[in-house]
């Protein structure tokens, strides 16, 4: 089992609709949990972090995190087509401080 | 926000050659840095942890002699591929931590990445 799994995608969502970007992990003890964006031939982009259970939201973006679960969400309201990128989640795993990266999701915003 | 200077930004070296990459933290100070590398269509793996004044601690799988690791000062780390062959041409990026600007004052805080290069190895 991967540490960290992300459904690879492509994930469609026309303009203006909510995009849902799903991640889950294995290290039951993880402690925080982040969520970037890449660019097609770029290096990631902080999005968001998380480290309590619950919601958090800035702007159009809000990380989902449920740790009985292990799950952690990212969702995207208004999509707009400059949304359209790959989405990393990245978990702090072990009690060490590294990241351990996910595949990453495609997100197409459509016009 | 924090920011990470890498360069150069892409590079094109012959096998057998050693190349050089530097990453900067540029407006904070950053004692712990990270290397990763992404191959196409990949996620990014981490190579090495880069500590300031000590030894680099390597992921498993990781040569420590092909990639070199100095992290000479509390703004400037560097990653050396020597003796370099095309199984290395791969997208290399680092990281940093600023614990200040994120306002954690620990491990939890993010990490901001570098720009990247992209070493293609012919």
């Amino acid at each position: 089992q991967k540490e960290v799994e992300q459904n690879s995608g492509p994930l469609s969502v026309p303009e203006g609709a909510i995009a849902s970007l799903n991640c889950t992990y294995s290290d039951r003890g993880s402690q925080s949990f982040f969520w970037y964006r890449q660019y097609s031939g770029k290096s990631p982009e902080l999005i968001m972090f998380i480290y309590s259970n619950g919601d958090k939201e800035d702007g159009r973006f809000t990380a989902q995190l449920n740790k009985a679960s292990q799950y952690v969400s990212l969702l995207i309201r208004d999509s707009q087509p400059s949304d359209s990128a790959t989405y990393l989640c990245a978990v702090r795993t072990g009690g060490g401080n590294k990241l351990t990266f996910g595949t990453g999701t495609q997100l197409k915003v459509e016009l | 926000g924090a920011v990470v200077s890498q360069h150069p930004s892409w590079v094109i070296c012959k096998s057998g050659t050693s190349v050089k990459i530097e990453c900067r933290s540029l407006d904070f100070q950053a004692t712990t840095m990270f290397w990763y590398r992404q191959f196409p269509k990949q996620s990014l793996m981490l190579m090495a942890t880069s500590n300031e004044g000590s030894k680099a601690t390597y992921e498993q799988g990781v040569e420590k002699d092909k990639f070199l690791i100095n992290h000479a000062s509390l703004t400037l780390s560097t990653l050396t591929v020597t003796s370099a062959h095309p199984e290395d041409s791969s997208f290399y990026i680092c990281s940093a931590r600023d614990f200040v600007a994120t306002g954690v004052s620990s491990d939890n805080s993010p990490l901001h990445f570098g720009n990247g290069t992209r070493l293609t190895v012919t």
